[in-house]
């Protein structure tokens, strides 16, 4: 069975400083994906980002960056320089290859709502 | 792009009546739909997976016959509330995949908001 954890239910940060959302996952697959979505007080999910289990590169786009590290199982998302309309709720998930079964069900975090302020 | 359409956005309606949400893929086939429901403050959870052309299968505890779903086409699911209640009141939120060696990426409706009375 697959399993996120994001530990931090709220995270509150005055605008400009940075703040890391964290994200734990369990699976026992070894082929599987890992994504970061946003959900701003409209409900619709934003796409952030796509892992591949294989792929431990870190990534940076703009703003954002994402630190992956399969030794530790985690996949932390790192807003810099932080921006009032980064309030939202975040959500991190995993997903595990059809190949082995998983049907390509997504697993959720629990969320953690960002808030930004002035 | 992919992009995946959800009507109504925002439904209203009395204890006991029925209430049908579609979800539509609008630019790929989607061979699977998935649906999910999400409580205020809470994620998303994961209601039930449609194939097209074949029944839909459901997640622990979620009602079958409450809950139906139809997947008719290649680009359009629908979720019906039967005999709703308060207590299903719910954001519920479908997704989409187009299947093969991109099916792992799941393209997200904007969510329709439920309110029973």
């Amino acid at each position: 069975a697959q399993k996120v954890t994001q530990a931090q239910t709220e995270i509150s940060v005055v605008e400009k400083e940075d703040v890391t959302l964290d994200c734990v996952y369990e699976t026992r697959d070894t082929t599987y994906y890992l994504f970061w979505y946003k959900q701003p007080p409209s409900g619709e999910l934003v796409f952030l980002i796509r892992r591949n289990s294989f792929d431990e590169q870190n990534e940076i786009s703009g703003r954002y960056s994402w630190n992956f590290q399969k030794s530790t199982s985690s996949f932390n998302f790192t807003i810099t320089a932080s921006q009032v309309v980064d309030s939202a709720v975040y959500f991190c998930a995993l997903s595990v290859s059809i190949l082995t079964g998983g049907g390509n069900k997504l697993t959720f975090g629990t969320g953690t709502q960002l808030k930004v302020e002035l | 792009g992919a992009v995946v359409s959800q009507h109504p956005s925002r439904v209203i309606c009395k204890s006991g009546t029925s209430v049908k949400i579609e979800c539509r893929s609008l630019d790929f086939q989607a061979t699977t739909m998935f649906w999910y429901r999400q409580f205020p403050k809470q994620s998303l959870m994961l209601m039930a997976t449609s194939n097209e052309g074949s029944k839909a299968t459901y997640e622990q505890g979620v009602e079958k016959d409450k809950f139906l779903i139809n997947h008719a086409s290649l680009t359009l699911s629908t979720l019906t509330v039967t005999s709703a209640h308060p207590e299903d009141s719910s954001f519920y939120i479908c997704s989409a995949t187009r299947g093969g060696l991109s099916s792992y990426e799941q393209y997200f409706g904007p969510g329709t908001r439920l309110t029973v009375t």
